[in-house]
């Protein structure tokens, strides 16, 4: 069965302090990769699609990675304006996407 | 931009009413998708359609069904609902994997509350 799992669950940093959030996945045939973030009450919004390892993609102070069994987040510098749930979506064999929980960030000023 | 609309942001509704929850995606999209989101438990898939009048069962699809009858619109609908069902639903696009970007847009989420 596909599966992906994100890790820390939660994170706190103070702004400015650099760090990554982490997605193991185990999805058969993976073909995409996603990051999304999610506001609290909002729908996730994309960020980021990768399709093979050792692809990066950036995007301000995000900037995700791709290995053969995990993907990285690494925030540079963050902002409390950062401050959301990141989740990671996998896609394997069909149409469907593959989420896990998610990690949610705090950033404190 | 892209857009996916969700008919409500918040709905109250009492223990078995039939509810109906649309979404509208003005993408031309091929696939479209129902999630429901509860803390803890992450997005589950509740149904998808991967065309007019096609749908496939995602993971939890007891006591929901859907309607696809034009491909910009694609409904979801709680036959009778309970307590069980309260959750943020969410209705998501995406062209078919086929194409170069397969990405799922989400809309904006409808909390349902079900007393």
């Amino acid at each position: 069965e596909d599966q992906v799992t994100q890790s820390p669950e939660a994170l706190r940093l103070q702004e400015g302090e650099s760090s990554s959030l982490n997605c193991s996945y185990t999805v058969s045939g993976l073909r995409g990769l996603f990051w999304y973030r999610q506001d609290p009450g909002k729908g996730p919004e994309f960020l980021f699609t990768l399709y093979s390892a050792g692809e990066e993609k950036e995007k301000e102070r995000l900037k995700a990675t791709l290995t053969k069994k995990e993907s990285f987040l690494h925030i540079t510098a963050p902002k409390p304006e950062d401050s959301a749930t990141y989740l990671c979506a996998g896609q394997g064999g069909s149409e469907k996407l593959v989420f896990g929980k998610g990690t949610k960030l705090t950033v404190n000023p | 931009d892209v857009k996916v609309t969700q008919s409500s942001r918040y709905l109250v509704k009492r223990t078995g009413e039939k509810v109906f929850l649309e979404c509208v995606q003005d993408m031309d999209h091929e696939n479209m998708f129902w999630y429901r989101q509860d803390p803890g438990l992450g997005l589950r898939l509740i149904y998808f359609s991967y065309d007019v009048k096609m749908k496939e069962k995602g993971d939890i699809p007891e006591g929901y069904s859907v309607s696809r009858e034009k491909k910009e619109r694609f409904s979801l609908i709680l036959e009778s609902a309970s307590t069980n069902q309260t959750s943020m639903y969410l209705c998501a696009s995406s062209t078919t994997s086929g194409s170069a970007y397969n990405e799922q847009f989400f809309g904006p989420g409808t909390r349902l509350t079900v007393l």
